[in-house]
């Protein structure tokens, strides 16, 4: 099992520029979620998705859309990027009786 | 509002115990978590304790719940170098979507 991936790894975009992290999971967790993580302050969720065709907003889901086509996939989606988004990005899924949240490695965006 | 409070830095010389400290917010969360993340990856499940549970041993890990104070510790026994990385707790929100709020994350630095 790969677990949680993620791609890319790095990514510079220019101010107004989009571009979609994909995250892929092949576990066949029903849960999966976005966070982004700046410093000092933890992780906070974007969106997640609780079904294969389900997303809703987390905390900070201004500036971003989400697509669960897939179950194995949760797409994040900048449409128009901000250098406020520049940040690092993780997906995680979800699975187990204690609701362990398995994480990928994480995207580090910045917005020039 | 939903708050987990970390105090961002502790520094410990290898071989001592360190005992990272957290409160939370939420007295309806059923369990209680602490992710470890080591520089340029993603968080991994170090621990969790069920609510009704005052404490948990793991090897070198000691998790204390006090919930009438809503208040979590991670110590770590014979600390080594190894361990040197964030500390995140982490709770879950009631509700069927597996929420977790983050702490703003410890960081912990061993001495040799």
């Amino acid at each position: 099992n790969a677990g949680v991936t993620q791609t890319p790894k790095f990514r510079v975009l220019k101010t107004g520029q989009s571009m979609t992290l994909l995250c892929a999971q092949d576990m066949n967790h029903e849960y999966m979620y976005w966070y982004r993580q700046d410093p000092g302050m933890g992780l906070r969720l974007i969106h997640y998705s609780v079904g294969e065709g389900t997303t809703a907003k987390g905390e900070v889901p201004d500036g971003y859309n989400v697509s669960r086509l897939k179950k194995q996939n949760f797409l994040l989606g900048l449409e128009s990027a901000a250098p406020s988004q520049t940040s690092v990005y993780f997906c995680a899924s979800v699975a187990g009786v204690y609701n362990e949240q398995f994480f990928g490695p994480g995207t580090r965006l910045t917005v020039l | 509002g939903e708050d987990v409070e970390q105090s961002l830095f502790l520094s410990v010389r290898e071989g001592d115990s360190s005992v990272i400290n957290c409160t939370y917010t939420d007295s309806s969360s059923t369990y209680l978590y602490w992710y470890k993340q080591e520089p340029g990856a993603g968080l991994q499940l170090l621990t969790y304790i069920f609510s009704n549970m005052d404490m948990k041993q793991d090897q070198r890990l000691t998790v204390l719940l006090n919930k009438k104070d809503k208040h979590l510790s991670l110590r770590i026994a014979d600390t080594q170098t190894g361990d040197s990385a964030i500390y995140f707790c982490a709770e879950i929100l009631g509700g069927a979507t597996n929420k977790l709020i983050f702490g703003t994350g410890t960081l912990l630095a061993v001495q040799p």
